[in-house]
């Protein structure tokens, strides 16, 4: 299973942007990059999924360049309530009995 | 989007004494159910991958005689952790796998918390 990296933590301010950055140096043609939110003492929410190059969904966008060895997720216009932990995963999206790798995540704080 | 669903969401018990839990896909059905244990401000780990039908699949350095998983439908999966010490307090969270589609998603339940005194 590829092994991702990411910030620890990011702060940031109501309305503005955040991008958080995801790298996986060992991603192998089968893998899908995925992005999951986690709030305190509940399970990890589903973001987003990609491939390659850009998704984009409701709630956010998913960068993934030509190499694939890195992803961003960016997260348009936070507020207060997209403070959480933001993890990125890294697996074969197809075939059943897809384990997941958690990494160490990114504590996001939205502040006024 | 699908439901998973976990009973109880908090227990707290005895030293010694066993504790279930159930997962519940509640709108679809999850051939696959994968179970994690979250320490307080750590990621979550995956404890063991659980299969309708047959035995589960137990991560290295996991007891499988302490963490006893059950798949019996398609629907539940339960995870009973025998004999429990304080060490095994945790939250506890499992999820389900939907099949179809171009990828395979996994849906979270909203844990458990276990509290052992």
């Amino acid at each position: 299973l590829a092994k991702t990296t990411q910030p620890i933590s990011m702060d940031s301010y109501e309305g503005q942007e955040v991008n958080i950055t995801c790298s996986h140096n060992n991603i192998a043609t089968n893998d899908y990059i995925t992005w999951y939110q986690q709030f305190p003492s509940q399970g990890p929410r589903f973001i987003i999924q990609g491939y390659k190059t850009k998704v984009t969904n409701e709630v956010a966008s998913l960068f993934i360049p030509a190499d694939r060895k890195s992803s961003t997720l960016s997260l348009p216009r936070v507020s207060l309530s997209d403070t959480a932990v933001y993890y990125c995963l890294v697996g074969e999206g197809r075939g059943g009995g897809n384990k997941l790798t958690f990494g160490t995540g990114t504590q996001l704080k939205v502040e006024l | 989007g699908a439901v998973v669903s976990q009973h109880p969401s908090w227990v707290i018990c005895k030293s010694g004494t066993s504790v279930k839990i159930e997962c519940r896909s509640l709108d679809f059905q999850a051939t696959t159910m994968f179970w994690y244990r979250q320490f307080p401000k750590q990621s979550l780990m995956l404890m063991a991958t659980s299969n309708e039908g047959s035995k589960a699949t137990y991560e290295q350095g996991v007891e499988k005689d302490k963490f006893l998983i059950n798949h019996a439908s398609l629907t539940l999966s339960t995870l009973t952790v025998t004999s429990a010490h304080p060490e095994d307090s945790s939250f506890y969270i499992c999820s389900a796998e939907t099949l179809g589609g171009p990828v395979n998603e996994q849906f979270f339940g909203p844990g458990t918390r276990l509290t052992v005194l």
